[in-house]
């Protein structure tokens, strides 16, 4: 059974970077996309990015200048960095599995979820 | 803002039925699979459903899901208490090239 684990500050200060681990278990990171999904606190889920293992990078546009991730596959790790953040980026941030066909009829699917990390932005 | 619109909320007594919609359009939903997660209060997203109405393995059968032009569904029988908790629809986007996510339903039994 693949485990993912959501790691870092719980608290990161306006205009700061936001830096978090996921870190996977039972199952190796290679073959697959990995992603980044958040959600504000009493709102939905949006979609931040996703890395396949080899490097490749596809990001949401609106956060694009300020988002990066990246992966480690020695340490079955991803990473997400978060630049210039604001109360804006104050979420729950989730690491997921993203299982992504692309083609005439794309189907993206996230089947494995870490628990969730809450990362507040604040002085 | 999500591009795909789904009802904030939509209520039925145990053992009846619920149906969720969510509303896209043809860069989206029209020509591309959809999935469906269930968030269960102060948890994850679970899968629930994908490529329209498959269920991954240990879904129960009273969960439905299909589609059809730009719009998808999700159908709940039988439903239970357990069955209260946040759907989400999600998707690609060709336009965008992007992972999309509905805006979110809260299912509530009487």
């Amino acid at each position: 059974q693949v485990h993912l684990q959501e790691s870092g500050p719980g608290l990161v200060k306006p205009s700061e970077t936001l830096s978090l681990t996921c870190t996977v278990s039972g199952g190796s990171i290679s073959s697959y996309y990995w992603s980044w999904i958040r959600q504000p606190p009493g709102k939905g889920l949006e979609w931040i990015g996703y890395i396949y293992y080899s490097g490749s990078t596809n990001y949401k546009p609106s956060l694009k200048s300020r988002v990066t991730i990246s992966v480690d596959t020695s340490k079955n790790q991803f990473s997400l960095k978060l630049s210039s953040v604001t109360a804006a980026d104050t979420a729950v941030y989730y690491c997921a599995r993203l299982l992504l066909r692309l083609g005439e009829l794309s189907s993206p699917l996230f089947d494995y979820w870490g628990q969730g990390t809450l990362v507040t932005v604040s002085s | 803002q999500s591009v795909l619109t789904q009802p904030p909320s939509v209520s039925a007594a145990p053992g009846q039925k619920v149906t969720i919609s969510c509303s896209g359009s043809s860069s989206n939903i029209g020509n591309n699979y959809v999935s469906w997660y269930q968030q269960l209060p102060g948890t994850a997203p679970k899968l629930l459903i994908y490529e329209n109405n498959k269920r991954p393995s240990g879904i129960p059968d009273r969960f439905s899901g299909s589609k059809s032009g730009t719009s998808a569904t999700l159908g709940i029988t039988g439903l239970q208490t357990g069955d209260e908790a946040d759907y989400y629809c999600g998707t690609w986007d060709s336009s965008l090239s992007v992972c999309v996510f509905g805006t979110g339903t809260k299912v509530t039994v009487l």
